[in-house]
């Protein structure tokens, strides 16, 4: 079954350490997307790549990194500098189709001990 | 920048129909789409509006005014799987990036 998926579904993290959420699609999208969703709020975007080994920053991407190497893997990193990074990561893709619909995968949940 | 409104909660009856809105102000959009995410899952999608009108499909409806700047999801014949949040987005941009409202959580009471 083609679809989105995120590991781990949970993680903790000590403060000050850098952690990697993946991502892996097999949809054959071009476009790959990160969004970040806090309690009680929608989804805000970290960063989103339109093809492999190039991205661009989204409106919140100071404290977070990625990478496109490859079409199907598109991994976050939530680096020491995000001052408050507690959230739900949502990975997600889009299609050349006319409403370049977004496919979620499940999500991450991070937590900052 | 874009700025998306949405009312934070809403309560209904089972059976019954609510009506979901969406206020926003933006320099130009692709369209809009609605999205329904239950608790602590990934947004799923319900339905896309780029021309002004009226959607349907099956229980849900979606209408969309540019100049109004105005959205409306339609929810008929509420049962209790529908309560959940629903989120309301424009897609801009050539990526057709989503930006999103901060949802309208609907609870469907007995």
């Amino acid at each position: 079954d083609g679809g989105i998926t995120q590991s781990p579904k949970y993680l903790f993290r000590k403060e000050g350490q850098n952690v990697t959420l993946s991502c892996e699609q097999n949809l054959n999208h071009d476009a790959m997307y990160w969004y970040r969703q806090d309690p009680g709020q929608g989804l805000r975007l970290i960063y989103y790549s339109q093809i492999v080994n190039d991205f661009q920053k989204g409106d919140i991407a100071e404290g977070y990194s990625v990478s496109r190497e490859k079409k199907e893997s598109f991994p976050l990193t939530v680096t020491s500098a995000q001052k408050n990074p507690t959230a739900f990561y949502l990975c997600a893709s889009s299609g050349t189709g006319f409403t370049g619909e977004l496919f979620f995968g499940e999500g991450s949940r991070l937590t900052v001990l | 920048g874009q700025n998306i409104d949405q009312p934070t909660e809403m309560t209904a009856t089972e059976g019954a129909i609510v009506q979901i809105n969406c206020t926003y102000q933006t320099s130009g959009f692709n369209g809009l789409f609605w999205y329904q995410q239950h608790a602590g899952e990934a947004p799923t999608f319900l339905s896309y509006n780029v021309l002004d009108g009226l959607e349907e499909k099956g229980r849900f409806s979606s209408f969309l005014s540019r100049s109004k700047g105005y959205s409306y999801l339609l929810l008929k014949e509420l049962q209790m799987k529908d309560s959940a949040s629903y989120l309301c987005a424009l897609s801009s941009g050539s990526a057709r990036q989503l930006t999103f409202g901060s949802g309208t959580q609907l609870t469907v009471l007995p």
